[in-house]
């Protein structure tokens, strides 16, 4: 079965730092784009970064040098680091996979992670 | 940047009703690569149609895509119970999505 499985999310003080992880199991995270994408409480949801299979990682303006996403072949995870965190990055984290076939369209979602920037 | 705007943001209907959800993008992208998610409380979202009208894997044919340039339509034939929830529109350009803000189909 192909899957993503979050973790690392959890409480942490303006300007901390937090690593989410994505565990993919059922296919190759090096062999797709993966993303990450958030929602805050009650909002719509937000694209934050993108990592290509050949390694080029690119992000939304509010992730821009305080978030960085990267993976681990060997483990099949994707992790995001998130330093400088602010109120407003409060949300669920979800990976989500671009299909092969699926035209630039994310057809797999793992269930999400909670982060809430609080002091 | 592209944004995309969806309309209405609440659509109250009853079961066996046709729904018509409207996202509408605010420059041409020149490609065809809109999709649509639909989203449960507490759920991630899942794809419903990619390219536009392309419809993915064990999605009901009484979902349909359709549209072209700054204007793009999901048409739910006749809703079903399940079929009450969030939609979203997403929009690839350039190595960065965009998702719209959401239609809410509620039963009326």
């Amino acid at each position: 079965d192909v899957q993503l499985v979050e973790s690392g999310g959890g409480l942490v003080q303006p300007g901390g730092s937090l690593r989410l992880f994505c565990a993919a199991s059922g296919f190759t995270v090096s062999n797709n784009y993966m993303n990450w994408v958030r929602q805050a409480p009650g909002k719509g949801l937000e694209w934050v970064s993108v990592i290509h299979n050949n390694g080029g990682t690119y992000y939304a303006d509010s992730a821009k040098g305080r978030f960085a996403i990267s993976r681990d072949n060997s483990k099949n995870t994707l992790y995001l680091q998130m330093n400088n965190l602010r109120a407003e990055d409060t949300a669920v984290y979800y990976c989500a996979r671009v299909g092969t076939w699926s035209r630039y369209a994310m057809d797999v979602w793992g269930q999400g992670t909670t982060v809430t920037v609080s002091s | 940047e592209i944004v995309l705007t969806q309309s209405p943001g609440t659509l109250s209907l009853s079961p066996g009703e046709r729904a018509t959800l409207s996202c509408r993008a605010s420059q041409i992208s020149g490609n065809s690569y809109l999709a649509w998610y639909q989203q449960k409380p507490g759920q991630a979202p899942r794809l419903l149609i990619y390219d536009t009208s392309s419809r993915a894997t064990g999605i009901p044919d009484r979902f349909s895509g359709g549209g072209s340039g700054t204007d793009f339509t999901l048409t739910i034939s006749r809703l079903e119970p399940e079929d009450f929830a969030v939609y979203y529109c997403q929009q690839y350009g350039t190595s960065l999505w965009t998702f719209g803000q959401g239609t809410k189909v509620e039963i009326k």
